[in-house]
């Protein structure tokens, strides 16, 4: 078993509709919870982080973690065709931990 | 804004190559990581380093070295490339246990 799992999609989804997006977990260990975007041919850029349970907005986007359930989300909201993108979960203990990511197809 | 920089956007080299990618940061991080990233796989860590000339094997290290002799440099080492390195090859760094900044990425192709 992975240690982090990710629904790989793909994706599709009309401009204007929310994206979810979630992965799971298996170490209680980990700590810090992120959200990476990648665009095509480009490395990962950081969107989020959090370290603890709860949710975190940051303009359109909304980041949830539930260790209880050992289950993180991010949410997009008002999507863009510029939001189109792989979204790599990624997790920390002593070193970073990534889903496979989910690739993301936002429709004008 | 940290810049991380890698040699080559893309390489193709022959079987049984010793093959370098080289890999600069510009901010002092101590921290700097080498992953891969394959379809379905993710991003998957080969080795890491938190000081100069300290190294230490991630989830995927056979084939693989590392070398770190300045703060800012890291460079990973294909001792005999395969087929089966064929891959996306990623280098970070980071100051701090989530703050990771990536490379644009080196898209290596064994023949």
């Amino acid at each position: 078993q992975k240690e982090v799992e990710q629904d790989p999609g793909p994706l599709s989804v009309p401009e204007g509709a929310i994206v979810s997006l979630n992965c799971t977990y298996s170490n209680s260990a980990f700590q810090y919870f992120m959200w990476y975007r990648q665009y095509s041919r480009k490395g990962p850029e950081l969107l989020m982080y959090t370290y603890s349970s709860g949710n975190k907005e940051d303009g359109r986007f909304t980041a949830q973690v539930d260790k209880s359930s050992k289950y993180i989300s991010l949410f997009i909201r008002d999507s863009q065709p510029s939001d189109s993108a792989t979204y790599l979960c990624a997790m920390v203990n002593y070193k970073l931990s990534f889903g496979a990511g989910t690739t993301v197809t936002v429709r004008a | 804004d940290v810049k991380v920089t890698q040699s080559s956007r893309y390489l193709v080299k022959r079987t049984g190559e010793k093959v370098f990618l080289e890999c600069v940061q510009d901010m002092d991080h101590e921290n700097m990581f080498w992953y891969r990233q394959d379809p379905g796989l993710g991003l998957r860590l080969i080795y890491f380093s938190y000081d100069v000339k300290m190294k230490e094997k991630g989830d995927i290290p056979e084939g693989y070295s590392v070398s770190r002799e300045k703060k800012e440099r890291f460079s990973l080492i294909l001792e005999s490339a395969s087929t089966n390195q064929t891959s996306m090859y990623l280098c970070a760094s980071s100051p701090t246990n989530y703050g990771y900044t990536f490379g644009s990425g080196t898209r290596l192709t064994v023949v």
